[in-house]
């Protein structure tokens, strides 16, 4: 089974730009979450996507958009780039299942895309 | 606020010891517990998940236990080899499908 792969690997953009990732999951997964990952913060995350719709937000400005299509495949984008926002970007895929504080439902990870914004 | 905290010193270990990291919560009262590893530039990989009426998880050399009157899990890696030198996350699940993560503890095991 192939796992979520994410493109680009590697980005630059300049600050004031806008930037769109994407993300596939692994197949008959759901739900797509994204991560942002900086030596500052740690991992924080953005949202989750679950049959096209947003599911979870975190506590990010709303530069930081998403969307989900019918394949289960995931975009982000990010708009008007601020040198804070470099940082690797990490999806995750998992089957969607329980919503709670109780799910134990297994995230898996693609290799991120990082970016630099000059 | 929901505070989930590891030690981000890194940790420094001799091939064959056992490892022991730390992960503490607060204001916080979670189901369970996941631990994951993650290589420089690769994403997190799942470990193990502990449930919070288990004390004790094992898989191979791991081991992760989770004191809910300490509100503290730790992960044990038993006769450790050089090839688990890597972070390793602490997190568990918020209202709906969001994990918040620890900021990770660095391990290195020195042949």
């Amino acid at each position: 089974k192939a796992g979520v792969t994410q493109t680009p690997r590697y980005l630059i953009k300049t600050r004031g730009q806008q930037v769109t990732l994407s993300c596939s999951p692994i197949s008959g997964h759901r739900s797509v979450s994204w991560y942002q990952q900086t030596p500052g913060q740690g991992l924080q995350f953005l949202f989750e996507y679950f049959s096209e719709t947003q599911r979870n937000k975190g506590n990010f400005p709303g530069r930081f958009s998403g969307r989900q299509f019918s394949n289960s495949r995931s975009e982000m984008n990010v708009s008007t780039l601020e040198l804070g926002d470099s940082a690797l970007y990490l999806c995750a895929s998992s089957k969607g299942q329980g919503t709670g504080g109780t799910s134990t439902d297994t995230q898996y990870f693609g290799p991120g895309t990082r970016l630099t914004v000059l | 606020s929901q505070k989930i905290e590891q030690n981000s010193e890194a940790l420094n270990i001799q091939e064959g010891k056992t490892a022991t990291l730390t992960c503490n919560y607060t204001n916080y009262s979670p189901a369970y517990l996941q631990w994951y590893r993650q290589d420089p530039g690769r994403g997190p990989v799942f470990l193990l998940l502990i449930r919070e009426n288990e004390k004790e998880k094992r898989k191979e050399r791991l081991k992760v236990t989770f004191d809910t009157t300490l509100k503290q899990s730790l992960f044990h890696i038993t006769a450790s080899q050089p090839a688990d030198s890597a972070t390793y996350l602490c997190a568990y699940h918020n209202a709906g499908n969001m994990l918040t993560f620890g900021g990770g503890t660095r391990l290195m095991v020195k042949p």
